[in-house]
């Protein structure tokens, strides 16, 4: 079956830019999370989705940082005036609501500030 | 936050070996995740742990959740060329209960093999 898809695969943009990223999880999976890894580090948990609305997003590193998933399937995260800072993977997964943690991954968009 | 440490950041083995690692923490946790990342891809989920002193295998991996709560181990027997990658430890970020919540990751230990 399909796994998770992200596009798209790479992004580049100039300084205060504004950037979609859009995420489609596993068929029937209800949760839905974005996480931002940075070169030679682990990914980091930025926001999670039950459904709908965003259960978690504890993670958002400041307001330039909004995501939506409008019909509780597609994911969209936002990125408004970019940063170079903001330069890293994007990294977006999905698990089954009654499934404990087993999140599974997409491929990535890595985007590029410059 | 909580972190997750994991050790060693890298090793250089020769194919055929066994190789161990683990992650530790300050905090405790109710479930223990190991992950492997290829370059250019996602990571790809590997054993998950749910229970204090739980032994689990997948194959040549065998993951153990400590019996403190506060680390787990993962091993891999008889590596073989396509174990190369990156392995991260991974727990809940908060114990909802609900079975959904974002997770924190280690900073991965790089699995080098040598021919």
């Amino acid at each position: 079956g399909a796994g998770v898809s992200q596009t798209p695969s790479n992004k580049v943009t100039e300084k205060g830019k504004y950037v979609e990223l859009r995420c489609d999880p596993i068929s029937g999976h209800t949760a839905l999370y974005w996480y931002r890894q940075s070169l030679g580090q682990g990914p980091e948990f930025l926001i999670y989705f039950q459904g709908t609305g965003a259960a978690d997003d504890s993670g958002l590193p400041n307001d330039r940082f909004f995501a939506v998933r409008p019909e509780g399937s597609v994911s969209t995260l936002k990125i408004q005036r970019t940063e170079r800072g903001d330069s890293a993977v994007y990294l977006c997964a999905s698990s089954l609501r009654a499934g404990p943690y087993e999140q599974y991954f997409g491929p990535g968009t890595r985007l590029t500030v410059t | 936050g909580q972190q997750l440490n994991q050790s060693p950041q890298s090793m250089f083995i020769q194919e055929g070996e066994d190789v161990s690692m683990n992650c530790t923490s300050s905090s405790i946790f109710n479930t223990w995740l190991w992950y492997k990342q290829d370059p250019g891809e996602g990571p790809v989920l590997l054993i998950a742990l749910y229970k204090a002193g739980e032994l689990t295998s997948n194959g040549r991996l065998t993951a153990q959740f400590g019996i403190t709560r506060k680390d787990s181990f993962l091993n891999i027997s008889a590596s073989i060329p396509s174990d190369v990658g990156i392995y991260f430890c991974a727990a809940p970020n908060r114990w909802s209960g609900g079975g959904a919540d974002g997770l924190t990751f280690g900073k991965g230990t790089h699995l080098i093999i040598q021919p």
